[in-house]
């Protein structure tokens, strides 16, 4: 089975950077991805690392290590919006799997 | 393009109840995954159709059931309700490896 470790919250002051930790046990899997909920919304897609190395989109930068198994979400210069629910997934590539969610870290931005 | 839609929003039902939820996906987009969520759990994944098959289905009980249609459109139906199944569940649609969400409905069972 696939599973995913995250820290359930995290706590940051405004213009920092942040990183969120996310470590799996699965025996192989097509890529990393990451997605951001804030409170009463939907998840939103961030990022997704098919190979090992840092993916860098604007202020968020996503990194893979397979043989660490091993990511994390980075936000630079944090806003107060960036405050939300963030989540790492996984899909195996043994059959046909799904999507698999680690439970969650919660960022809180604060001033 | 549209995304995707979720209907009812919010539904309250009692135990014992049964309740169907719907989801459209993205006009193109084949594959429909379904997710309960309840505080600290995180994303519980329900299940996954792709054409109109189950392709997979998640570690739930029997009461949970669901269908696709010929246009993508998927149900989730859940029987006789107990209470610990009050929960947002969100439906996602998804062409390659990005999931979009739908806003979701909130059960609450009394």
């Amino acid at each position: 089975g696939q599973s995913l470790e995250q820290p359930s919250e995290v706590t940051a002051v405004e213009g920092a950077i942040v990183q969120i930790n996310c470590t799996y046990q699965t025996s192989g899997f097509y890529g990393l991805s990451w997605y951001q909920q804030h409170d009463g919304g939907a998840p939103t897609f961030l990022s997704y690392n098919a190979l090992d190395g840092l993916e860098e989109t604007g202020r968020f930068s996503s990194f893979l290590s397979r043989s660490d198994s091993y990511g994390y979400l980075l936000l630079q210069e944090l806003q107060m919006k960036d405050s939300a629910s963030y989540f790492c997934a996984v899909r195996a590539n043994s059959g046909n799997t799904p999507l698999v969610f680690g439970k969650g870290t919660r960022l809180s931005v604060i001033a | 393009k549209a995304g995707v839609t979720q209907t009812p929003r919010y539904l309250i039902k009692t135990r014992g109840q049964q309740v169907t939820l719907s989801c459209s996906p993205i006009s193109g987009h084949r594959s429909v995954s379904w997710y309960q969520q309840t505080p600290g759990q995180g994303l519980q994944f329900l299940f996954e159709y792709f054409s109109e098959t189950q392709r997979n289905k998640g570690n739930f009980p029997g009461r949970f059931s669901g269908r696709q249609f010929s246009n993508s459109r998927s149900e989730m139906n859940v029987s006789t309700l107990e209470l610990g199944d009050s929960a947002l569940y969100l439906c996602a649609s998804s062409f390659d490896y990005e999931q979009y969400f739908g806003p979701g409905t909130r059960l609450t069972v009394t």
